[in-house]
């Protein structure tokens, strides 16, 4: 149980899909991250909300949108994806500068 | 822009020995460095970490220094045991006051040799 669930585990979809990734934290956090990891690269961190509000866009191209309904839940839609864009999209979350808590990520492959 | 470089990418080590893996970062206003470990099919999960105002910790079979000037850290593992495989990433972070800024490693792949 780590406290951030994210959802699907897996995703497979072509490159006109449009599709979404879901993120829950259940730990009271009030920040949350979106990040990508690809093979062989550092985590790469794509979006940062805190309080709903976005406060980093890490020059994500636009057909990655980001959205914080509320400081539980984060989305990252997806659309028209390429397939350099097949990665593991990683949630965090963190509280006042304490450590970051990571879900399980969702596993994208784009076709 | 700033970076954390992490070293070796992969290491390979026979069971119960120590491993070894370090990182340099180049921001100087980094006061925060975890290390987390991401086993297969798993997000990465916090097993040690450190703040700039401590130069070593240690947690059973699990230690961390820091050299602050140098701008290096380290974690060291000893007595090594097969569930200890894993990547194993650390960052260099700056804490803010409701956020934080964090930087990753590239990871280091470590093996134990039963």
């Amino acid at each position: 149980e780590t406290g951030v669930t994210q959802t699907p585990r897996h995703l497979v979809m072509g490159m006109t899909n449009k599709k979404s990734l879901k993120c829950e934290q259940h730990l009271g956090h009030n920040a949350m991250y979106w990040y990508k990891q690809s093979a062989k690269k550092p985590l790469e961190l794509m979006f940062v909300y805190n309080f709903k509000e976005q406060t980093e866009n890490n020059s994500v191209p636009s057909r990655f949108s980001p959205e914080c309904p509320n400081s539980s839940h984060l989305f990252l839609h997806l659309h028209t994806l390429q397939p350099e864009d097949s990665a593991l999209y990683l949630c965090a979350s963190s509280q006042g500068g304490q450590p970051q808590h990571f879900g399980d990520g969702t596993r994208l492959s784009i076709l | 822009g700033e970076n954390v470089e992490q070293h070796p990418s992969t290491l390979s080590v026979q069971e119960g020995d120590s491993a070894v893996i370090k990182c340099t970062y180049s921001d100087s206003a980094s006061n925060y460095f975890p290390w987390y470990k991401q086993e297969l099919g798993k997000g990465p999960q916090l097993i040690i970490d450190i703040r700039s105002n401590v130069g070593e910790k240690k947690d059973q079979r699990i230690a961390v220094t820091l050299n602050k000037t140098a701008k290096h850290f380290s974690l060291h593992i000893t007595e090594t045991q097969p569930e200890d495989s894993a990547v194993y990433f650390c960052a260099a972070e700056t804490s803010y006051s409701s956020a934080s800024k964090i930087i990753f490693g590239s990871g280091t792949r470590l093996s134990i040799r039963p």
